[in-house]
């Protein structure tokens, strides 16, 4: 399978614990994206990573987040002390970025988090 | 801030009728996406929009792109049940290069 990867598919979790997604994006990809979808709306723009660097983060993105993409290929993004308010579905996608203008991103299948 | 919206967010349509769903922006972009999710699924792309003037058809899908107007199009025609689906229309932004989602439009095509 050559599409993004994500892990786990589900994740209960109680309020207050620490949790870790992992992404692997479709491997010739430089960009990866994550993002942040509740039920009935869009994904919301959380961070994304050019390679290794991480260019931007959303001010939806509080200190609890985190993400890493430590050698440019699979990504990490942790959730430290749990809020119910986490609870959603944390999207990852990749893309060739500007290397072809105007290539969409792929998106994973997506991690679903409840946290109780 | 970039700013997407859509509408309708909600539609309800017969098999074999036509109609649009219409996506606006708020600031100057050079690529618009649309995607569609099917329930408890990911998103899957159905078309890149990189230029003014730009229309792109697959099937029963017909996407178009006015810059000028920040607006965007996604006409169906002829619906049939398959297409039932949220449908995300989502904008790039010039300085970043981060995307960014309207609400969507929850599609449903009853016989």
């Amino acid at each position: 399978d050559t599409g993004v990867s994500q892990n786990p598919r589900h994740k209960i979790t109680k309020r207050g614990q620490n949790v870790t997604f992992r992404c692997d994006p479709i491997s010739e990809h430089n960009r990866l994206y994550w993002y942040r979808q509740t039920l009935g709306q869009g994904p919301e723009f959380l961070t994304y990573f050019q390679n290794e660097a991480q260019l931007e983060k959303s001010r939806l993105l509080s200190d609890r987040f985190s993400a890493e993409r430590p050698k440019g290929s699979f990504s990490t993004l942790e959730i430290q002390r749990t809020e119910q308010g986490d609870s959603a579905m944390y999207l990852c996608a990749s893309s060739l970025g500007r290397q072809l203008v105007g290539t969409e991103a792929f998106f994973g299948q997506g991690t679903r988090l409840t946290v109780v | 801030e970039l700013k997407v919206e859509q509408n309708p967010l909600f539609l309800s349509m017969q098999e074999g009728k036509n109609y649009t769903i219409y996506c606006n922006y708020s600031t100057t972009s050079d690529r618009l996406y649309w995607y569609r999710q099917d329930p408890g699924k990911s998103l899957e792309s159905l078309f890149v929009l990189l230029s003014n003037g730009a229309v792109k058809q697959e099937g029963r899908l017909m996407a178009s792109l006015d810059t000028k107007a920040r607006l965007s199009t996604l006409h169906i025609t002829a619906a049939v049940h398959d297409l039932s689906a949220t449908y995300f229309c989502a904008v790039g932004e010039t300085s970043y290069d981060k995307v960014i989602f309207g609400p969507g439009t929850s599609l449903s095509v009853i016989p």
